[in-house]
């Protein structure tokens, strides 16, 4: 079966460390996102990507990067930088003028 | 510019009650409408959209009309069960202006047996 695949599932971070979240999709689609969403906020923009190498910053992209080599993978690596990175990660998918597809989200916390 | 407005919750419904999540949209242009679900522990999924005025989405007994007029996509479903509880979230999408989707912040819904 297609979709995404958002790893791992709980994921925890000393202060100070970078850590990388995981994207992969096998739907063939072009455009990649990964939002943030914490409790009574709903979702925010952090990255995108339309195309392979290529990505644009979102509403809360500081303290965020991504990488795009290839089509299938979106990472999001949440740096030092990042003072406050407790949060549910969603990635999304999509293509042409489709809805997003999301993925089960990781949950990120601060030891 | 773009947002949405949904209502704010929890709401709190016994099973078989008529439930409204009411959603209002500011927009230059005619986007297309969604509503999406999110239940415990898990990512979105689309349950019903609609592309240009007057469409209706349904999925599941739910149902959303896109209406123009009132900048609006309110929510419905006749009779709702303990496993409709989720957070329901509105949102909109322009075709071929960057891709973007503006979501609204969510109402949680619980719904007692």
């Amino acid at each position: 079966d297609g979709g995404i695949t958002q790893s791992p599932k709980y994921l925890f971070r000393k202060e100070g460390q970078n850590v990388t979240l995981s994207c992969e999709q096998n739907l063939n689609h072009d455009a990649m996102y990964w939002y943030r969403q914490d409790p009574g906020q709903g979702l925010r923009l952090i990255y995108y990507s339309q195309i392979v190498n290529d990505f644009q910053k979102g509403d809360i992209a500081e303290g965020y990067s991504v990488s795009r080599e290839k089509k299938e993978s979106f990472p999001l690596t949440v740096t030092s930088a990042q003072k406050n990175p407790t949060a549910f990660y969603l990635c999304a998918s999509s293509i042409g003028s489709q809805p997003q597809h999301f993925g089960d989200g990781t949950r990120l916390s601060i030891l | 510019g773009d947002s949405v407005t949904q209502m704010e919750g929890p709401v709190t419904l016994s099973e078989e009650a008529f439930l409204t999540i009411n959603c209002t949209y500011t927009a230059t242009g005619y986007p297309s409408l969604f509503w999406y679900v999110q239940y415990p522990g898990e990512g979105l999924q689309l349950l019903l959209k609609a592309t240009k005025a007057d469409d209706k989405g349904s999925n599941k007994g739910f149902e959303a009309t896109y209406r123009k007029e009132t900048t609006s996509f309110h929510l419905e479903k006749g009779s709702v069960q303990v496993s409709d509880s989720a957070v329901y979230f509105c949102a909109l999408h322009f075709m071929n202006r960057d891709d973007k989707i503006i979501f609204g912040k969510g109402t949680r819904l619980h719904i007692l047996p």
